[in-house]
């Protein structure tokens, strides 16, 4: 199991909104800041989100990144073909001295 | 442009030693943290650990202690993940990617492309 939850799938239509989950605890998401990353399939994980909500040169304003308490939320919106892919939440533990990921959830654009 | 680029994939026999590289370009390489982060097959990402090659400090993902080596070489902007003595539950990609910190702000900007490992009598 995954120190950080996010739910397996999402799924919507084109051109649609979705948001991907991200729950934690105080001893990470509570205390740190939260990054997102983008895998589309056959490739590396690409920095989607720093800073809770920061995007990074090239990313489009499509996506968003928010936290409230020990959650974090990733938001889509204009939903295309091509954001088809996994995408992970980050940050870090305190309690585990470690970098912690989320599970990963597979977006599905029908 | 940052690029990081790691080494081709391997094949090799439980017991083999391994080790994998990545080499950094379009950045002062010493000055910025690069970390490894193992992906299973289907799987999730999972860190393991990280250096910062100006003076090689080390730190470890409490799960990774002791099963790999980190290191990494200034002068060729290359890092490395080594392992002694493989095991089947090694395969995996193992990606490279530069770590930012900042107190509580850390992330991973730039990533390799990947380094398939696979272990198999």
């Amino acid at each position: 199991q995954s120190v950080l939850t996010q739910p397996p799938s999402v799924s919507a239509a084109p051109g649609q909104k979705v948001t991907i989950s991200c729950s934690g605890s105080s001893s990470n998401i509570g205390n740190n800041y939260v990054s997102w990353y983008q895998q589309l399939p056959g490739t590396a994980p690409k920095l989607l989100i720093y800073d809770n909500n920061k995007r990074p040169s090239g990313i489009p304003g499509r996506f968003s990144g928010s936290k409230s308490g020990t959650s974090a939320t990733l938001g889509i919106t204009g939903l295309q073909t091509g954001d088809e892919a996994d995408y992970y939440c980050g940050t870090w533990d305190s309690s585990l001295s470690a970098v912690v990921f989320g599970g990963g959830t597979k977006l599905t654009v029908l | 442009e940052v690029q990081l680029v790691q080494s081709g994939a391997e094949v090799k026999k439980p017991g083999e030693s391994l080790k994998i590289s990545c080499k950094g370009s379009g950045y002062s390489f010493s000055n910025y943290w690069i970390g490894w982060v193992r992906q299973m097959p289907g799987k999730g990402l999972e860190w393991m650990g990280i250096i910062y090659p100006g003076d090689s400090d080390t730190r470890y993902s409490p799960s990774f202690q002791g099963q790999v080596t980190i290191s990494a070489d200034k002068s060729i902007s290359t890092a490395y993940l080594q392992w002694s003595s493989l095991q089947a539950s090694d395969s995996a990609i193992y990606h490279c990617a530069r770590y930012r910190q900042v107190t509580t702000l850390r992330y991973f900007d730039y990533w390799g492309q990947g380094t398939l490992v696979t272990v198999s009598s």
